[in-house]
């Protein structure tokens, strides 16, 4: 049981360049989750899934893309890297709970740098 | 304004001193509150939920204050392994997502 893992761990782009990041989890969550962390910002919600087959947007979705095709996977694109998306991308992912204390389980992070 | 907000620090405080962060939260709508514990270049962590009435777990002690929209963290009898950035959360479940507003975070080091 891995939990929640994320590939890859760091990478460099140059400006223009695209990329995806994959998120990956194996305790059969339904809600899957990307945030951006920079300093001195905590973490904003980039863009979530509930379920196979669905995305919706989050609170800073601009310059970013994602696809839910299993239910274990949740990718994150982006098109034309820019300088601004220097960050770290966390995933996470949490099962729909009855109780609303229920958490969310973080993969380790991408540490991004568009040059 | 953020939606959550938290003095950044840092708390420098002696091994076995006391301390206590504060957070305040913008949106009355919120419903479930966390502090998650992160340590350097790692994800987050759980620390704990932060019930209405207060919780304690060890030496940490978790208040909701919903009038006054706050929530408190006490750490007592600090050790050098709580030096961490703790992290504030409020979740609003009206959207349907469920999705975590973090606030920036306090960073504390316990010095020896």
């Amino acid at each position: 049981n891995a939990g929640v893992t994320q590939t890859p761990k760091f990478r460099v782009l140059k400006t223009g360049q695209s990329m995806t990041l994959l998120c990956a989890q194996d305790m059969n969550h339904e809600y899957m989750y990307w945030y951006r962390q920079d300093p001195g910002m905590g973490l904003r919600l980039i863009h979530y899934s509930v379920g196979e087959g669905t995305t919706a947007k989050g609170e800073v979705p601009d310059g970013y893309n994602v696809s839910r095709l299993k239910k274990q996977n949740f990718l994150l694109g982006l098109e034309s890297a820019a300088p601004s998306q220097t960050s770290v991308y966390f995933c996470a992912s949490r099962p729909t709970g009855t109780t609303f204390l229920d958490t969310q389980y973080f993969g380790p992070g991408t540490r991004l740098t568009v040059l | 304004r953020k939606e959550v907000e938290q003095d950044p620090g840092p708390f420098n405080v002696p091994e076995g001193a006391t301390v206590a962060f504060n957070c305040t939260y913008s949106n009355s709508a919120s419903q479930s509150f966390f502090w998650y514990r992160q340590d350097c270049r790692k994800e987050p962590k759980l620390l704990m939920s932060v019930y209405s009435s207060g919780n304690e777990d060890g030496r940490f002690t978790a208040q909701l204050n919903r009038a006054s929209q706050y929530i408190s963290l006490l750490i007592r009898d600090s050790k050098l392994s709580d030096s961490a950035t703790y992290l504030c959360v409020a979740t609003t479940h009206a959207t349907g997502r469920r999705a975590l507003t973090f606030g920036s975070g306090t960073r504390l080091q316990v010095q020896p």
